[in-house]
Order: C-alpha cells, then sequence, then structure tokens
C-alpha cells in the first residue's frame, strides 16, 4: 500500500514569490493534516480536513497561508507570498476518521526561501 | 495548554548500549502519549504509543511507560544497534482533540 505522497521534496525560492505543495493521502483516509517543521523543532499543525472541510485552521497564518482539499482527497497549501521565515519542511499526515492516534506521515516539503 | 518536554539531544552511543530519552508532559486533559521516530530522508513513523497510565507501549526493543505521577513517558532499549539511528520524537493528544503535540525532538546516533 502506498504511504502519504508529497512533492515537491526540496524547493527553493526567493521571498515574496508564490509556493505550492501537494500532498496525496493513503487512499481511504479522510482526515488529513498540514504540519510545520522549524529546524530542531518537533512538527506544529497548521490545519486540519475532515474530508474536503477544514475543521481546524487555528494554526495558519490566513495572511499568507492558504489550504484547499478540493473532493476530500488530495490537498494543495500554498504561501503567498513568501517570507524568509517560512523556511521549513511542510509536513502532510493522514489518519481514518476518529484515528488520530494512528497517523501516517509523508517524508515533507523541505522549503527554503532565499 | 499542553506541552512536551523531550531530552535534548544530540545522544551519541555505542551500539548494545542501553538507551534512554526522557519525556515530560503538560496536559490540560488525559492524553494518549506516543513516540514517533524519523529515520533519515523519510516521515515520521509511528513508534509505539499508550493510552492510559500504566500502560507500556513497546514496539522493535523500545518500550515506554505511561507514568501518571511524574508525568512521563520515558523511551529505553536495552541494545542498541546502528540502524537505530535517527530522530525520536515524544508527543501527546488530548481525547476530543485530534491534534497531536510534539517535543523537539532527541538526535540518536549509535556508532559501531
Amino acid at each position: 500500500e502506498a504511504g502519504v505522497v508529497q512533492s515537491p521534496r526540496y524547493k527553493i525560492i526567493e521571498k515574496k514569490q508564490p509556493v505550492a505543495f501537494w500532498c496525496n493521502p493513503i487512499s481511504g483516509h479522510n482526515t488529513l493534516y498540514w504540519y510545520l517543521q522549524n529546524l530542531g523543532q518537533g512538527p506544529e499543525l497548521l490545519i486540519r480536513y475532515e474530508n474536503e472541510e477544514a475543521v481546524d485552521d487555528s494554526q495558519l497564518p490566513k495572511d499568507r497561508f492558504s489550504a484547499e482539499r478540493l473532493k476530500g482527497v488530495d490537498s494543495t497549501l500554498k504561501i503567498q507570498p513568501a517570507e524568509l521565515g517560512d523556511s521549513a519542511v511542510y509536513l502532510c499526515a493522514s489518519s481514518f476518521t476518529g484515528m488520530a492516534d494512528t497517523q501516517y506521515f509523508g517524508p515533507g516539503t523541505r522549503l527554503t526561501v532565499l | 495548554g499542553n506541552s512536551v518536554t523531550q531530552m535534548e539531544g544530540p545522544v551519541t552511543l555505542s551500539e548494545e548500549a542501553f538507551l534512554t530519552i526522557n519525556c515530560t508532559y503538560t496536559a490540560t486533559g488525559y492524553p494518549s502519549l506516543f513516540w514517533y521516530v524519523q529515520y533519515p530522508g523519510e516521515g515520521l513513523q509511528l513508534l509505539l504509543k499508550a493510552t492510559k497510565a500504566d500502560d507500556k507501549g513497546s514496539n522493535k526493543g523500545f518500550e515506554a511507560t505511561y507514568r501518571k505521577e511524574t508525568t512521563s513517558f520515558h523511551l529505553e532499549k536495552g541494545s542498541v544497534q546502528v540502524s537505530d539511528s535517527a530522530v525520536y520524537f515524544c508527543a501527546l493528544r488530548v481525547g476530543g482533540n485530534e491534534k497531536l503535540t510534539f517535543g523537539t525532538g532527541t538526535r540518536l546516533t549509535i556508532i559501531p
């Protein structure tokens, strides 16, 4: 069974440019999470989806970050415009609904903003 | 609020040494506790978990016991291998909230 797929794995952009990350969760997983992992830190939740609905986006900086999960499967996280402080690893995870104890993580996208 | 405090690394051990990585937590409710592992170039993987006091989670020779009285969930392994080299994260989840709260991670390096 395929795991959580993320792309790209690495992205280097200049500040003020837009960037987007894509995530394909494990088949059948209705819950999808986006986490931010700064260097030397643990992951922090940005947003959680149940199917196509964002049910927890309280930690998402809405001035520059946006996310969508059309059709309740794949998801895209966007930053526009990117700032130097956005350099980090962006992790996607998924789980069955109500089974947050068993989240499966993708390999992440490492973003570098110059 | 909820938080996890982990033993700072990096930790370097010789093969077959005994491993302990300390983890303590603060939670507003009654949490489930987890250890995740991140091998080089890979995503986070659930290593073990415990959902109530005195439960012991175990996997791949690793163990951790949920100690409510000391609010701790220390990770142990009796004899580490080079393949155990990775970053280990302690985490919690409070019932009714799907969000995981992670510690800062401990980088473990095992030398032959």
